[in-house]
């Protein structure tokens, strides 16, 4: 079973800059998450997607972040414009029906200068 | 509102020595508890989960956690570190019936030392 595939890997850009991942979910998981991970700390939930409809974005900075989750199944998390504190690694997740057992992609490291 | 705590954000142990890593909660329904790890520059890799089945969870890599509900405690331990556990543990705290939503701790930097 292929896992949670995010790209791009690393990303580095400067304060003002726009940027986009994309995470494809295990097949057949309905449920997608993003997370934000800071240096040191643990991952704090952005954004989550039931299928193509938002379950939970009270923490995403809807001024600067958008995600989209198009016909269900893969996604893409935009910053625009980038701020320094923006500086961590995104996590993709997904999650099957039953118990809901969470599965991490490698994660996109964004450093903004 | 769920919340974790994770009780030590560093341990310290010797290879061969059991581990132990603490984790209480706060959950006003039943909660769904998982352990991750996550080592240096990889992706979080799921330890083992429980859903409210039996009470002492095994996982992989020698790993086991018990749930102990008078406690609101998962704590989790490993009879005799190796060097390929020093890593970043993460406890995970999720009530399936209310949002789904998972809680992250603080995270547990394990070092094993030779």
């Amino acid at each position: 079973e292929a896992g949670v595939a995010q790209s791009p890997r690393y990303k580095i850009i400067e304060k003002r800059q726009s940027v986009a991942f994309w995470c494809n979910p295990i097949s057949g998981h309905a449920t997608l998450y993003w997370y934000q991970q800071i240096l040191g700390q643990g991952p704090k939930l952005l954004i989550q997607f039931q299928n193509n409809g938002v379950v939970d974005d009270s923490q995403l900075p809807k001024d600067r972040f958008s995600a989209e989750r198009l016909k269900g199944v893969d996604s893409t998390l935009k910053i625009q414009p980038a701020k320094l504190e923006d500086s961590a690694v995104y996590l993709c997740a997904s999650s099957d029906q039953g118990v809901k057992t969470q599965y991490f992609g490698p994660g996109t490291r964004l450093l903004v200068l | 509102a769920q919340s974790v705590t994770q009780l030590d954000s560093h341990v310290s142990v010797s290879e061969g020595t059991p581990v132990l890593l603490r984790c209480n909660y706060s959950s006003s329904y039943s909660p769904s508890l998982f352990w991750y790890v996550q080592h240096p520059n990889k992706g979080l890799q799921l330890l083992l989960k429980y859903t409210s089945a039996a009470t002492l969870v095994k996982g992989i890599n020698g790993f086991e956690a018990e749930f102990k509900k008078s406690e609101t405690s998962f704590h989790l331990t490993k009879p005799s570190a190796h060097m390929s556990d020093a890593a970043e543990y993460f406890c995970v705290v999720s009530e399936p019936n209310y949002g789904q939503n998972f809680v992250f701790g603080p995270g547990t930097r394990l070092s094993v030392l030779p």
